[in-house]
């Protein structure tokens, strides 16, 4: 079937430092994704989207790249900082519902 | 607060208990979905209901969970004879009509014994 997924379960990033987190996908007919953080406890947070007529989408601190050609979905964020711990998912957009992937740990270390 | 609200936030039963969790979503938001989270993974679809009408189930939705919204306002989720397995945080989210974003309540964590 076809799945959404991440390639690094846990990201150690220095405070101050950018942090990429990367996803991949296997749907080509997949026109929508968004990027939610969750931190313990808490439901997904909505963070950025992008539609797959872009290649980039920047937001405050975050900037999300689309590479269509290898179905790869990246997340930058800007001079980490200690709030930015979470687990972060990538979802794809499937017929009206979100189908996401595993999930990524940042861990923010000062 | 005009996020979305679940109600309650934790909730523990015994195996074999019926439960009931309830989800207010954005007032202007016509689509409200279902979804389970276990430890260590993303949430998985369940349900979702765009108004009153219940659109879509996923294969994961055993004839045991049952989901209302009567009013197209708030909706319930029910689970009878609770098993071990049920063990998960439901979350509900919502979105306008024409909007993929959904918006995701605090989720209501369900432990059964």
């Amino acid at each position: 079937g076809e799945s959404v997924g991440l390639h690094l379960p846990t990201l150690s990033v220095q405070e101050g430092d950018n942090s990429i987190i990367n996803c991949a996908y296997s749907n080509s007919a997949s026109d929508y994704f968004i990027w939610y953080k969750q931190e313990s406890g808490k439901g997904p947070q909505f963070i950025i989207d992008i539609r797959s007529n872009m290649d980039k989408r920047q937001g405050q601190r975050v900037t999300v790249l689309l590479n269509k050609t290898v179905k790869h979905l990246s997340l930058q964020i800007a001079a980490t900082q200690p709030g930015d711990s979470a687990v972060y998912f990538c979802a794809e957009n499937s017929w009206g519902k979100l189908q996401f992937g595993a999930g990524t740990q940042v861990v923010v270390t000062p | 607060d005009t996020g979305v609200s679940q109600d309650p936030r934790h909730k523990i039963t015994k195996r074999g208990q019926n439960v009931t969790f309830r989800c207010d979503p954005i007032s202007e938001h016509n689509r409200l979905y279902w979804y389970r989270q276990t430890l260590g993974q993303g949430p998985e679809f369940l349900t979702y209901f765009q108004n009153e009408a219940q659109l879509e189930k996923s294969r994961l939705l055993s004839d045991r969970f049952s989901a209302e919204r009567p009013k197209g306002s708030f909706s319930t989720l029910e689970i009878q004879r609770t098993e071990q397995g049920d063990s998960a945080m439901y979350l509900c989210a919502s979105s306008g009509d024409g909007l993929y974003e959904q918006y995701f309540g605090p989720g209501t964590r369900l432990t059964v014994t």
